[in-house]
């Protein structure tokens, strides 16, 4: 059984700049959330997908959007890039929506902004 | 506001004490609680979760962890460390009902182990 997988693992781009990072999710899984985690702090909640709707979403600008396809693979796009936006993050998937679900996370996408 | 704090940012143990990670939370309603820790190219393991029932919950690694409704704790405990466990600790909650699969984590707190 595949994991989550995320590409790629690391991105440097420049401030200002658009950003896409990608999650395939585990075999059975239709959810897929994404976080932000801060160097030294714990990861945020950005949004979930479930079965390619948007199902929640934290306290981040529009300008993180997300999309989850059919395959329940699921893209973060950042525009206007912020030096702030520099992070590690995260994707993960689980076997439903609901709160008490396991979510399975990816190894990260570390972006750096300059 | 609802929250969950971590309230050790650092703690040293040597290999075979006992430990004991601190974590509370502060929301309307007993949330689902969850434990998760953070290695260097391991991602983020889940180690154990509440819901409801018993009160004491086992996970994986030989890690426990007690849910105390009166002092909204959620502490993580292993009998004996050993130098693998060193990692990043995170005590996560999810509110429930409309909050899905949002989930809220604490600050982290940094285990180290000495030989």
């Amino acid at each position: 059984e595949t994991g989550v997988t995320q590409s790629p693992t690391h991105l440097i781009k420049t401030r200002g700049q658009q950003v896409t990072l990608r999650c395939s999710s585990q075999s059975g899984h239709n959810t897929v959330s994404w976080y932000q985690q801060a160097l030294g702090q714990g990861p945020q909640f950005i949004f979930q997908y479930y079965r390619e709707e948007e199902n929640g979403r934290g306290n981040f600008p529009p300008r993180f959007s997300g999309l989850q396809f059919p395959n329940y693979s699921s893209e973060l796009n950042v525009n206007a890039l912020e030096l702030d936006d520099s992070a590690l993050y995260l994707c993960a998937s689980s076997s439903d929506r609901s709160s008490y679900e396991t979510q399975y996370f990816g190894p990260g996408t570390r972006l750096l902004v300059l | 506001a609802q929250s969950v704090t971590q309230p050790d940012i650092h703690i040293t143990v040597s290999e075979g004490a006992s430990l004991e990670l601190r974590c509370n939370y502060s929301y309307g309603a007993t949330p689902y609680l969850f434990w998760y820790v953070q290695s260097p190219g391991q991602g983020l393991q889940l180690l154990l979760k509440y819901f409801s029932g018993d009160t004491l919950v086992q996970g994986i690694k030989g890690f426990e962890a007690e849910f105390k409704r009166s002092q909204s704790s959620f502490n993580l405990r292993k009998p004996s460390v050993h130098w693998s466990d060193a990692a990043e600790y995170f005590c996560v909650v999810n509110a429930g009902g409309t909050s899905y699969g949002k989930l809220t984590f604490g600050q982290g707190t940094i285990l180290t182990v000495h030989p």
